[in-house]
């Protein structure tokens, strides 16, 4: 069975743009949920979508959205991006409280 | 609300020695409790999980945990250390109350040395 694939794993932006990065889950994985990584924050929950619905949210601006497909697939925009958004992006799909992660998206802003 | 406090940002242990990473954490509702392992650039990978049941959770890398209510605490051990071992060791409460969240503690470097 395959993995939680992300995509891209690297993505270079300047300061103002917007990116959407892509989060595709385990086959049968109806959840999906967004972290950000960095050396200061550590590991940050972002939100969390089942059915595309969003269920959970974490403590970030509403720059930061994303939106859940009916296949389960999930995308997370991130729009006028600041330097501080330079980060790891993970994603994770979960079955039965239990989650699975991809490789992450890394996103460097200029 | 839940927080995940890992004692030791870096824990540095010789090839052979036991391997100790502290984890406590706090829940208003039964939580449940994970340890992740992280290498350079690459996602998070479950080393094991305790959701009910047996209190001591075996996972894989001969990887295993104890789950201590009374305590709080959730601490990763390993008998004897290898150099493969050396990696970034998340702990992470998940609470499910209309929909999972997951918080994660700092996470704990941890060095073997040969």
């Amino acid at each position: 069975k395959a993995g939680v694939t992300q995509t891209p794993r690297y993505l270079i932006k300047t300061r103002g743009q917007q990116v959407t990065l892509s989060c595709s889950p385990i086959s049968g994985h109806r959840s999906v949920s967004w972290y950000q990584q960095t050396p200061g924050q550590g590991l940050q929950f972002l939100f969390e979508y089942f059915s595309e619905t969003q269920r959970n949210k974490g403590n970030f601006p509403g720059r930061f959205s994303g939106r859940q497909f009916s296949n389960s697939r999930s995308e997370m925009n991130v729009s006028t991006l600041e330097l501080g958004d330079s980060a790891l992006y993970l994603c994770a799909s979960s079955l039965l409280n239990i989650q699975y992660f991809g490789a992450g998206t890394r996103l460097s802003v200029l | 609300a839940q927080s995940v406090t890992q004692l030791g940002s870096h824990v540095s242990v010789s090839e052979g020695a036991l391997v100790l990473l502290r984890c406590n954490y706090s829940s208003s509702v039964p939580p449940y409790l994970f340890w992740y392992v992280q290498y350079p650039n690459q996602g998070l990978q479950l080393l094991l999980k305790y959701t009910t049941g047996a209190t001591l959770v075996k996972g894989i890398n001969g990887f295993e945990a104890e789950f201590k209510k009374s305590e709080t605490s959730f601490h990763l051990t390993k008998p004897s250390a290898h150099m493969s071992d050396a990696a970034e060791y998340f702990c992470a409460v998940t609470t499910n109350t209309g929909g999972f969240k997951t918080i994660f503690g700092a996470g704990t470097r941890l060095f073997v040395k040969a």
